[in-house]
């Protein structure tokens, strides 16, 4: 069981927006402001999304964002486009002796 | 280009030992925390080890006293040294530069199979 809870999967139609919550606890989402998203497409490697609750790194489309209130990040994605179908993860910073957690991953479908 | 590229996955037996291997590009390795996370076939992505630094080293429940992260400045490269290896340490490996708040870049992983 992942210590940072996501839904299985989401879906969308091209041109929708779609949100992917991540709830944590007060040790990891909830104490500081580390959360990062990663795009994973089937058979390559993660990709950094998202860092710092809600920046994104050069190159990332402006349609990806990130929010984060309480225990609970969010990632949501603006007119959804095909190419967005992949897992998605959240992973937060902790305060436990396990520096990072992730979620169990969203399947996006367009 | 910052870059990361993980070596010496391999198909061993229950109880065996491996060493992985991260050739780091683009940064130093001294700078940076750097961190192994792996991903079993089918599923998500799991924390496995990080060393800070300053040398410091933390690991998962799952592989503390079987795995050992190390680094040899020298060569810029991180290792995963993974003794008394299960069915249960079957994953991708890979390596990543890591801070608080981000993991960037990743590598493309290696395939670590334990099976008798």
């Amino acid at each position: 069981q992942s210590a940072l809870t996501q839904p299985a999967s989401v879906s969308g139609s091209p041109g929708q927006s779609i949100t992917i919550s991540c709830t944590g606890s007060s040790s990891d989402i909830g104490a500081y402001d580390y959360v990062s998203w990663l795009q994973q497409f089937p058979g390559q490697a993660p990709r950094l999304l998202i860092y710092d609750v809600t920046n994104r790194p050069s190159g990332v489309s402006n349609r990806f964002s990130a929010s984060k209130s309480g225990n609970t990040a969010s990632l949501t994605i603006s007119g959804l486009q095909a190419e967005d179908e992949a897992h998605y993860y959240c992973t937060s910073y902790t305060r436990t002796d396990t520096p990072w957690v992730f979620g169990g991953g969203t399947k996006l479908t367009v | 280009e910052v870059q990361v590229a993980e070596s010496g996955g391999d198909l061993m037996h229950p109880g065996g030992s491996l060493r992985l291997s991260c050739a780091a590009s683009g940064f130093t390795i001294a700078n940076h925390y750097m961190t192994w996370v792996r991903q079993a076939p089918g599923k998500g992505l799991e924390w496995v080890s990080v060393i800070f630094h300053a040398g410091a080293t933390r690991y998962a429940d799952s592989v503390k006293g079987r795995f050992t992260i190390s680094r040899d400045t020298s060569t810029n490269t991180v290792f995963l040294q993974m003794n008394d290896l299960t069915a249960g340490d079957t994953a991708i490996y890979y390596c990543a530069r890591v801070g608080e708040g981000w993991f960037d870049p990743w590598g493309q992983g290696t395939l670590v199979t334990v099976s008798s």
